[in-house]
């Protein structure tokens, strides 16, 4: 299947700096990326979904200017939590679709990025 | 709203068959989804249904029925490897994908 990698997979930061994680479609290309938060025992919160050459857009109650999603490239999304506090600490999760699956849609996920901010 | 139920844990011994149910209410229908879940990682996808019927894969299968708006997912042959949580996932009519909380799956030797 289709390979999405995401580094890093874990970083501790301190409370008021920002963070970035990057997501890359290995072997396919992406014109559409997602990003979802995973809180401890919880299922998983789509935060955005990012679209190449153009701006993401966000779910309800999403940050924009907090989260900021760059699709610079058909292979390429980051997410940079900017002024990371405690309560940002959680797992981000980046999924996408490979156009040559077929049509059942399935997200290949990347490894996952766990954030702790003291 | 859309809901997606389905059970917070089960557990079951190495060898056995369990099934994980799934039941959903959304705004329309364009598929339904099982992804696997181990602690700490990111989810991998088991199996995919759109149309009424049981989809065998190996140790794996999925059931849906479309107009009870539910899914089961049966493992057979239980391994202590399948210890991991399983999450349904159902597309609505806006091709998005609506999450239910996952059952965590416990092995027992």
């Amino acid at each position: 299947g289709a390979v999405v990698s995401q580094h890093p997979s874990r970083v501790i930061c301190k409370s008021g700096t920002s963070v970035k994680i990057e997501c890359r479609s290995l072997d396919f290309q992406a014109t559409t990326m997602f990003w979802y938060r995973q809180f401890p025992k919880q299922s998983l919160m789509l935060m955005a979904t990012s679209n190449e050459g153009s701006k993401a857009t966000y779910e309800q109650g999403v940050e924009k200017d907090k989260f900021l999603i760059n699709h610079a490239s058909l292979t390429l999304s980051t997410l940079t939590v900017t002024s990371a506090h405690p309560e940002d600490s959680s797992f981000y999760i980046c999924s996408a679709r490979d156009p040559e699956t077929g049509d059942t849609g399935e997200l290949f996920f990347g490894e996952g990025s766990r954030l702790t901010v003291l | 709203g859309q809901n997606i139920d389905q059970p917070t844990e089960m557990t079951a011994t190495e060898g056995a068959i369990v099934q994980i149910n799934c039941t959903y209410q959304t705004s329309g229908f364009n598929g339904l989804f099982w992804y696997q879940q181990h602690a700490g990682e990111a989810p991998t996808f088991l199996s995919y249904n759109v149309l009424d019927g049981l989809e065998e894969k190996g140790r794996f299968s999925s059931f849906l029925s479309r107009s009870k708006g539910y899914s089961y997912l049966l493992l057979k042959e239980l391994q202590m490897k399948d210890s991991a949580s399983y999450l349904c996932a159902v597309r609505d009519s806006n091709y998005q994908l609506i999450w239910g909380a996952g059952t965590k799956l416990i092995i027992k030797p």
